[in-house]
Formats: C-alpha cells, sequence, structure tokens
C-alpha cells in the first residue's frame, strides 16, 4: 500500500504570496494532520480534521487555514506568506484521531 | 498540558557504543509516549510507543525505551551503534484529543 504523499516536494514563494500544499493519506486512513517544521526544531501541531471536520488547531495565525476532501485528502493553505513561513510542512494520517500517526515525506517551503 | 524536553540537542557516540538519548515528559493525564526518527530530507518515522501497557517498550532497528513514571522520563536506548543510525530523533506526547507534541529532538552522529 502506498504511504502518505505530499505534493509539491518543494516550492518557493516570495513574501506575501498564497500557498497551497496537498496531502492524500494512505488508504482506509479518515484523519489527517498537519505539522509545521521549522529548520532545527521539532513539528509543530497546526490543523487536525476526521471526517472532513476541524478538530483542532494549534497556535497559528488566521493566514493559515486547510480543509478535508470527501475522499479524506487534505489541503493547508498559508495566506501573506512571510519569511517565518519557511519550513518543512509535514502531513499525518491515522485511521482515526486517536490512532498511530503516519508521516508523509513533508513539503519544503522556502519564502524569499 | 503536555510537553516533552529532550536534553542534548547533539549526541556524538562511536560505532558499536552506547546510544542514549534523554527525553523527560510533563503531562496532567497518563502519557502516550513516542520516539520518531528523521532522516535527512525525509518525513518522521515511528520507532516506538508507550501507551501505558508494558514499561520497557522495544522499537524497529534495535531501539527501545523504557517508561519511568517517578522521573516522567522516557529515555531511548540502543546498546550497540550503526552507521545507518545517524539521524534525528525527537521525543514525543500525545494530548488527550490525539495531537502531538514534538520535543526539539536531537541530532545523533555516529563516528567510526
Amino acid at each position: 500500500d502506498a504511504g502518505v504523499t505530499q505534493s509539491p516536494t518543494h516550492l518557493i514563494k516570495t513574501r506575501g504570496q498564497q500557498v497551497t500544499l496537498r496531502c492524500s493519506p494512505i488508504s482506509g486512513h479518515k484523519s489527517v494532520s498537519w505539522y509545521q517544521q521549522v529548520l532545527g526544531q521539532g513539528p509543530q501541531f497546526i490543523f487536525q480534521y476526521y471526517e472532513k471536520e476541524e478538530r483542532g488547531r494549534g497556535n497559528f495565525p488566521d493566514r493559515f487555514s486547510a480543509r478535508q476532501f470527501p475522499n479524506y485528502s487534505s489541503e493547508l493553505n498559508v495566506n501573506a506568506l512571510l519569511l517565518g513561513d519557511s519550513a518543512l510542512y509535514l502531513c499525518a494520517s491515522t485511521v482515526d484521531p486517536f490512532g498511530e500517526q503516519f508521516f508523509g515525506p513533508g513539503t519544503r517551503l522556502t519564502v524569499l | 498540558a503536555q510537553s516533552v524536553t529532550q536534553l542534548g540537542s547533539h549526541v556524538s557516540v562511536s560505532e558499536g557504543a552506547l546510544v542514549l538519548l534523554r527525553c523527560n515528559y510533563s503531562s496532567s493525564v497518563p502519557p502516550y509516549l513516542f520516539w520518531y526518527v528523521q532522516y535527512p530530507n525525509q518525513g518522521l518515522q515511528l520507532l516506538l510507543k508507550y501507551t501505558s501497557a508494558a514499561t520497557l517498550v522495544k522499537g524497529i532497528n534495535g531501539f527501545e525505551a523504557e517508561f519511568k513514571k517517578s522521573e516522567t522520563s522516557f529515555h531511548l536506548t540502543k546498546p550497540s551503534a550503526h552507521m545507518s543510525d545517524a539521524a534525528e530523533y525527537f521525543c514525543a506526547v500525545s494530548d488527550p484529543e490525539g495531537k502531538l507534541q514534538f520535543g526539539a529532538g536531537t541530532q545523533v552522529v555516529v563516528t567510526p
């Protein structure tokens, strides 16, 4: 079975632009979580979705938004990009919100 | 609130020597604790998890961790380091909603 997939792999944007990151969970997994990993730090929780509903949100500004589609894939949107948004964005999927989280390879976002 | 603290941002070990990575947790409820490994330019891979069953948890690649409630610790060990163990290691605690809180990570360097 395929693991969690994320696209694109790398992305370069300039300040003020908007970006959309995509995540496809493992088949049969209904919950997706997003994490931001700034260089040299541990991942920080951004969002969790289950059955297309938001179940949790971390301490991130409203510039960050996400959604989950009927096929359980998910998008993370970031508006008005700042230099500090440069990071590796990780997606994790689980069968349900309390299950073992399986991580994708991440999307490396660079904001210039 | 749950949190973890990893002691030591960098650890250097000789090939064949003991690997010891330290993690202390803070949790208002019985914790679920995890160790993840991250190889360069990759996502996170689960090494092992503690979910209140046995206090000594065995994981993949020869790693194990011991949960010590009295010390609020969950240290990760491997008896004999291999070159392939060079990576970054993250300790994490799960909150009651299933969201992970990660430590800052420990970079392991293995020398011949």
